[in-house]
């Protein structure tokens, strides 16, 4: 069974703190993606990669990194935590190099709070 | 730009039907429709490809005009399970996916 993991379900942090969400696939996809998700808004994307070290900005990068050293591991990084960047956060992997015809498969998602 | 869906809710009975619409303004090579359930991960449902080419769910069906950069999701004989917020993402080409801002639907018995 596919599968896509990530690291908490739920998280809190202090503005200013450098968090790590982490996001592993067993699947031995290609592509991996972070979306953040807030009502009203939809699914956002913030950065994706194509590949082990390759990274391309999303919809939404500012405030966010992001690094991707093997291929089954894909980490978003807030640099300095603020109350802005509180929201559902889901990673996505797909296949191949054709990005644009596979499905994505979702983690569970992990709820950041920032006091 | 995000693609706009319609309508933003939805309400129904077991057994009817309903037709959810995702408008893109630029031009698309795929769309993606996906639905989550309260709580949980999205889940992938249909791919409809430029060109004509669908894969996905059996019992659901969708369309997806490419002049007018439009697709449509159709769900009929609903069920308490099609309860959920489905998502419809588009393509141009690249990896990149944009996904719309999501339509709410509930079943009730």
């Amino acid at each position: 069974d596919v599968k896509v993991t990530q690291s908490s379900r739920y998280l809190v942090k202090r503005t200013g703190e450098k968090v790590f969400l982490e996001c592993v696939q067993d699947m031995d996809h290609e592509n991996m993606f972070w979306y953040r998700q807030d009502p009203g808004l939809g699914l956002r994307l913030i950065y994706f990669s194509y590949d082990v070290k390759m990274k391309e900005k999303g919809d939404i990068p500012e405030g966010y990194s992001v690094s991707r050293e093997k291929k089954e591991r894909f980490s978003l990084i807030l640099e300095s935590a603020s109350t802005n960047q509180t929201s559902m956060y889901l990673c996505a992997s797909s296949r191949g190099l054709a990005g644009a015809y596979n499905e994505q498969f979702f983690g569970p998602g992990t709820r950041l709070t920032v006091l | 730009q995000q693609p706009v869906q319609s309508p933003q809710a939805v309400i129904l009975r077991e057994g009817e039907d309903a037709v959810i619409n995702c408008s893109s303004s630029k031009a698309l090579y795929s769309v993606h429709w996906y639905r989550q359930k309260h709580g949980e991960a999205p889940v992938f449902l249909m791919i409809l490809l430029k060109g004509g080419e669908q894969k996905g769910h059996e019992k659901i069906s969708a369309s997806f005009n490419e002049k007018k950069q439009q697709s449509s999701l159709y769900l009929t004989a609903s069920q308490l399970s099609y309860s959920g917020t489905y998502f419809c993402g588009t393509s141009s080409g690249t990896y990149k996916y944009i996904f719309g801002t999501g339509t709410r639907l509930k079943v009730l018995a």
